[in-house]
């Protein structure tokens, strides 16, 4: 159980354009989701906490009009990264907690690897 | 402010056992984190200390003291698949889920 799933996993979109990344979670609700991005060889940096039917919670430093999130139901967040330009290029990671006493801490879903060229 | 450290890169020879330190210094604290990261996947999770002590799960023990803001993680009987990225991640808000991940510590285990 306690699975998250994620699409795509790999993109290669053009500069100027944008690209929507789904989070899913399978056998579980998910009433939050976080967006993380990882540089190669760097830590995973929260960007945004999803909250299904709210605004999300974006970290200091996040474009919340470039990176747009939509959480609007318990299973599912998407993550749109509009306007994409070459730095955006990372590696995005989801996950969401499947028990509320989070014993077993984060899911992750399988991440999505972003080009932008 | 938030800190987690870590050792950047670690080198142990297969079968033997590894020590991988972390300190943190956050605002608040409700369980730290070890997690598995191969390289281009996403981080699996090994374990979740919350009191003062020493978890173990088969290989895998972690261990930590909230007084000194200070983990570890222990790998025994290394093997060759062990050659990952460990995240060391802290959740800083009682009664939230927002994690803090360290940079993490490449672990390379040669024969």
């Amino acid at each position: 159980g306690a699975v998250v799933s994620q699409h795509p996993s790999r993109v290669i979109c053009k500069s100027g354009t944008s690209v929507k990344i789904e989070c899913r979670s399978l056998d579980f609700q998910a009433t939050t989701m976080f967006w993380y991005r990882q540089f190669p060889k760097q830590s995973l940096m929260l960007m945004a906490t999803s909250n299904e039917g709210s605004k999300a919670t974006y970290e200091q430093g996040v474009e919340k009009d470039k990176f747009l999130i939509n959480h609007a139901s318990l299973t599912l967040s998407t993550l749109t990264v509009t306007s994409a330009h070459p730095e955006d290029s990372s590696f995005y990671i989801c996950s969401a907690i499947p028990w509320r006493d989070s014993f077993y801490g984060y899911t992750f879903g399988s991440g999505t690897r972003l080009t932008v060229v | 402010g938030q800190n987690i450290d870590q050792p950047t890169e670690m080198t142990a020879t297969e079968g033997a056992i590894v020590q991988i330190n972390c300190t943190y210094q956050t605002s608040g604290f409700n369980g730290l984190f070890w997690y598995q990261q191969h390289a281009g996947e996403a981080p699996t999770f090994l374990s979740y200390n919350v009191l003062d002590g020493l978890e173990e799960k088969g290989r895998f023990s972690s261990f930590l003291s909230r007084s000194k803001g200070y983990s570890y993680l222990l790998l025994k009987e290394l093997q060759m698949k062990d050659s990952a990225s460990y995240l060391c991640a802290v959740r800083d808000l009682p009664g939230g889920f927002k994690t803090i991940f360290g940079a993490g510590t490449r672990l390379f285990v040669k024969a």
